[in-house]
This record gives structure tokens, sequence and C-alpha cells, in this order.
């Protein structure tokens, strides 16, 4: 699976766009992206996954750059349950196991 | 639904005693995850079960065992507990390859 590289902290106004990036210049062609999220000491959260297309949903939406070598989580209004720990992978959907490579994400800190 | 399940989320052993993490998800998952989270770090696999009756090593699994009892359960076993076996272990389930991995709540396990 491809590595992923995120900053290691961001903070956003509570309220405004959080927008949180990831680069992956190594995925190759049947490679997802793939956003988990882990609120203090729970389980990870699964957030939202794209190819290459743009992807929304009712949590966040996912920009993937034409060249597939960065992609950027927006959440659009952020509020301070969204602070946690922002996980972006990439992996081959079909492979067997579906297995997850976690890095150490970014610590996304909503303030008042 | 419960989602996944995990018993005990707490547990406290010494050097050498063995226990069994239990994980059980009502949702009809193929597949199944155990992973470990060491404090500031992200996920790492221990084990994975694709479907009934398969199991297989990821990342970490030196110093564990597993069983896929049947569709809905995957224990995981520390035969000989050390102090470097001190984490939070998370069990995860998946439909299939396509879909997002559901979390349980995790259990915190300390060897002293």
């Amino acid at each position: 699976d491809a590595k992923t590289t995120q900053p290691p902290s961001m903070d956003c106004a509570e309220g405004r766009a959080a927008n949180l990036p990831c680069n992956h210049s190594t995925i190759s062609g049947n490679e997802y992206v793939y956003w988990y999220r882990q609120i203090h000491s729970q389980g990870p959260q699964y957030i939202i996954h794209g190819l290459k297309n743009n992807e929304t949903n009712e949590m966040a939406s996912l920009i993937i750059t034409e060249d597939r070598k960065s992609s950027t989580l927006i959440l659009p209004h952020a509020t301070l349950r969204d602070t946690a720990v922002y996980y972006c992978i990439v992996r081959v959907v079909w492979e067997y196991g579906n297995k997850l490579v976690f890095g150490a994400g970014t610590i996304l800190r909503v303030k008042s | 639904n419960a989602g996944v399940t995990q018993t005990p989320k707490f547990q406290v052993l010494k050097t050498g005693q063995s226990m069994t993490l239990q994980c059980a998800q009502d949702m009809n998952h193929n597949s199944m995850y155990w992973y470990r989270q060491d404090p500031g770090m992200g996920l790492r696999l221990i084990y994975y079960s694709a479907s009934e009756g398969t199991t297989d090593k990821g990342e970490v699994p030196n110093g564990y065992n597993v069983s896929r009892l049947n569709k809905r359960e995957f224990s995981l076993r520390l035969e000989s507990a050390a102090p470097s076996q001190t984490s939070v272990y998370f069990c995860a389930s998946t439909r299939g390859n396509y879909n997002e991995q559901f979390f349980g709540p995790g259990t915190r396990l300390t060897v002293l």
C-alpha cells in the first residue's frame, strides 16, 4: 500500500471549514483513498473514501487532485465534536482481507 | 444493532499470565480484524479473518493467536503476556472489500 504524509496537527475555528491535506505521491492506479477519524479513546470511525472523483457524504467532502498524488478532506462547518485524529489511508480495495494501515494521522483541534 | 462489541473493557495482567479478548459483531459481516494502538501512535494490524474459517497474520502477530469461532465472533489470545503488549486493542469488522470498517470501543490492557 502507498504511504501517506499528513501534517501532525491543525487548528480550526468552530463553524469554519476544516481542510485536512494528505500527500500520497506513490499511489497506484488501483488504490483508493480512505479517511477515518478517532475521537479521544474511541474506536476509529469511517468518514469517506474515493478513487479519483470528488466525493461527498453527510459528514465530509473528499477532493482528490487530478494526478491523484494528494487529497483534501473537508469538514464544511467544523464543530467542537469534530476534534479528533484524522487518518488518511490508501489501499487496494479488492485486496484480500481489506486491510487498513494507519499512520500517525493529523490531530485536528476545533476551537470556539 | 449493537455493532461491534468487545469484552472486557479494561484488564490488568501480570507478566506471563494468559487471557482472551472477545469480539462479536451483529452486522453479518464477513471480515474481522484485531488492531493494537500504543500511546500516541496509529493502529497496527495484529491478525485478520477475511471470512469464517480463515485467519491471517497482520503487521504485528508475534505473541498473539486468534480464533474465528463463527461468523459473529473473533477472539484474540495472549498466551504469555509481556509488558510490551500493554496497549489498547480494537476489533473491527467489514461486510466486504469495498466497505468501511466498523470498530469496537476497545479493550485497555495493562501488563505489569
